[in-house]
């Protein structure tokens, strides 16, 4: 069964630094999403994507996210001047959602950010 | 804003035995869907219910859904040791005409004993 796929599982990075995430989406989909989940948290909505451009976005992405889907298989989540508090594991999900409304997220299996 | 709260935050169980799960909403919705996590891994589609379905099965999960008290319950029956995880149940929000973000409830704590 096709699968999102997440690079890298584990980034630990210096705070200040930029981080890209990626993922592979399943390939005949058209909707895509990125979740951040805290430990011991709620999984919390970042960011949806499709046709190019972003349709929706939380109040957590601020001008510090963006995404980028730079070809048609990658979709990229980069953080600028990572904080402490972005610490969490990172979820990317799609679907392949045309205008209807019963079709379920598929997830990656995350990325676990460490900001030291 | 629209959340899924999950009830109880923690459920241990005798292998064998049967799970019931709730989750409440607060806004109208499209459809409900369950999902499971293992510990440090990612999450798992189990189920979708439409909000014009009342129950739904698939293999051992039994779902109900009560738009009327904005509630559903997964059932687990006959547990298994790798039914162990966290489950989250997540609603959509009805009116949206495309795909939109699903709102993750805090999820319940599944321990199956041996």
């Amino acid at each position: 069964e096709p699968e999102v796929t997440q690079t890298p599982s584990h980034q630990v990075t210096q705070m200040g630094q930029e981080v890209i995430l990626r993922c592979v989406p399943i390939s005949n989909h058209l909707y895509f999403y990125w979740y951040r989940q805290i430990l011991g948290q709620k999984v919390e909505f970042l960011v949806s994507f499709y046709n190019n451009e972003i349709s929706e976005k939380s109040e957590i992405f601020d001008d510090q996210f963006s995404v980028e889907r730079p070809d048609g298989s990658n979709f990229t989540l980069k953080i600028r001047s990572t904080k402490l508090e972005d610490s969490a594991m990172y979820f990317c999900a799609s679907t392949r959602a045309e205008g209807q409304l019963d079709q379920p997220q598929h997830f990656g299996d995350g990325t676990r950010l460490s900001i030291l | 804003s629209q959340q899924g709260e999950e009830d109880p935050q923690a459920l241990s169980i005798q292998e064998g035995e049967n799970a019931t799960m709730n989750c409440s909403y607060k806004t109208s919705i499209n459809n409900l869907q369950w999902y499971r996590q293992n510990s440090g891994r990612g999450l798992v589609h189990l189920i979708l219910i439409r909000s014009n379905e009342r129950e739904k099965h698939s293999g051992r999960l039994r779902v109900t859904l009560d738009t009327s008290k904005k509630s559903s319950s997964l059932l687990i029956t006959a547990s298994r040791a790798a039914d162990t995880a966290s489950y989250f149940c997540a609603t959509d929000h009805e009116g949206y005409s495309s795909a939109s973000k699903i709102i993750f409830g805090s999820g319940t704590r599944l321990s199956i004993r041996p």
